[in-house]
């Protein structure tokens, strides 16, 4: 079965202390592993798309990596405005199109 | 480029009443898809259309959902009987299908959600 585990569940860190998210994922076939921002009361808002393993994207303070059994969120100096929940998703070959999510690692940035 | 936008943004009904919720997805998006979302966990799939047809549906669909999109541009989402458990926020992804668009193939993107409460 497609199975995507996002770790921790939470995570706190101070303005400007850079950590990571992981995102462990099991798919009969990746086509594609999304990240995507969501704060609270609102819908997700996509962030990368990474297709397959060695491929990185960065974006502002974020960087996102993938391996074949796992994605990294890096997020360098952060910001208050980080803060927010971080959903990984992955899609896989045969589906339509739907993504599995995971449940996501909630970030709170002290200023 | 407006977006995804969701309609209503909340939704408060009485156990056992019928809600309708809309979707209007970006305007060059040929896939919809809608999701539901408890909190604390992420979305989970429901159903999927390419233009007009409906193509997949989660086993998550019960007798009592049902979603249309007529015309391959908006969608609804109808709950029959609405059942305490199905509070929740629903979401409405939309996405192209590739063909060199500056969109990438593949990657949805969500409106806010409607947020579902049964009483």
């Amino acid at each position: 079965e497609d199975q995507v585990t996002q770790s921790p569940e939470a995570l706190r860190l101070q303005e400007g202390e850079s950590s990571s998210l992981n995102c462990s994922y099991t798919v009969s076939g990746l086509r594609g592993l999304f990240w995507y921002r969501q704060d609270p009361g609102k819908g997700p808002e996509f962030l990368f798309t990474l297709y397959s393993a060695g491929e990185e994207k960065e974006k502002e303070r974020l960087k996102a990596t993938l391996t074949k059994k796992e994605s990294f969120l890096h997020i360098t100096a952060p910001k208050p405005e980080d803060s927010a929940t971080y959903l990984c998703a992955v899609q896989a070959r045969g589906s339509q199109g739907n993504l599995i999510f995971g449940k996501g690692t909630k970030l709170s940035v002290k200023p | 480029d407006t977006g995804v936008s969701q309609d209503p943004r909340h939704k408060i009904t009485k156990r056992g009443q019928n809600v309708t919720f809309r979707c209007d997805p970006i305007s060059e998006h040929n896939r919809l898809y809608w999701y539901r979302q408890t909190l604390g966990q992420g979305p989970e799939f429901l159903t999927y259309f390419q233009n007009e047809a409906q193509l997949e549906k989660s086993r998550l669909l019960s007798d009592r959902f049902s979603a249309e999109r007529p015309k391959g541009s908006f969608s609804t989402l109808e709950i029959q009987r609405t059942e305490q458990g199905d509070s929740a926020m629903y979401l409405c992804a939309s996405s192209s299908q590739g063909g060199g668009l500056i969109i990438a193939p593949y990657e949805q993107y969500f409106g806010p959600g409607t947020r579902l409460t049964v009483t």
